[in-house]
């Protein structure tokens, strides 16, 4: 299988706070993992891609400050939403590839964040 | 900069019914291309990836082809399920890099 899993699943939370999202590749390793984020009615934009061990790429017009990415195993990678605003209200989702298939990203289930 | 666009953005069909989604892209220099399907409030399952040397893949009641000279995907559903009803979203991937540039996707749903 290849399971991906994301937690929480959704979270309220008040402006001006920092959020945490976790992913994690349940029955694989993952040397890559990507963020994604979809505002309602819109298609997936990639946000970052995040390597285990090194320093996440981000996609152009990504706040790297404001969207802390850390990828410190083969299994986890937590994306840190910083000072949140309602603008960053969306739906973030995460994917990972094995190691050893470089062909299909698998996708986690998303993590619905409401910035109060 | 790749643009990848899906026409119609909804359609409704009757139960059983064969239909078309459509999938166009700018730049046809492409790795591969990949078909998913997102339910409401969910992630992404993917159903069928086709690479840029093949000419259709088929998964079941699935049949997606890719001309990438026109720059275009089909995803083919055979005798259409209330189970289908879902959004579809392609995805182009390009040689040397990972990322997925995904399409603004097709609401689908199925009446029974």
């Amino acid at each position: 299988g290849a399971v991906v899993s994301q937690h929480p699943s959704w979270v309220i939370c008040k402006s001006g706070t920092s959020v945490k999202i976790e992913c994690r590749s349940l029955d694989f390793q993952a040397t890559t993992m990507f963020w994604y984020r979809q505002f309602p009615k819109q298609s997936l934009m990639l946000m970052a891609t995040s390597n285990e061990g090194s320093k996440a790429t981000y996609e152009q017009g990504v706040e790297k400050d404001k969207f802390l990415i850390n990828h410190a195993s083969l299994t986890l990678s937590t994306l840190t939403v910083t000072s949140a605003h309602p603008e960053d209200s969306s739906f973030y989702i995460c994917s990972a590839r094995k190691v050893a298939a470089q062909e299909t990203q698998y996708f986690g289930p998303g993590t619905r964040l409401l910035v109060l | 900069k790749q643009e990848v666009t899906q026409i119609p953005a909804a359609l409704s069909v009757p139960e059983g019914e064969n239909l078309v989604l459509n999938c166009s892209f700018t730049d046809s220099a492409i790795y591969n291309l990949q078909w998913f399907r997102q339910d409401p409030g969910k992630g992404l399952t993917s159903l069928l990836l086709i690479q840029s040397s093949q000419r259709e893949q088929t998964s079941g009641r699935l049949n997606a082809s890719l001309d990438k000279s026109s720059g275009r995907s089909t995803l083919y559903i055979a005798a259409s399920q209330p189970g289908d009803s879902a959004t579809y979203l392609c995805a182009v991937r390009h040689f040397g890099n990972e990322k997925l540039t995904f399409g603004t996707g097709t609401r689908l749903t199925i009446i029974p």
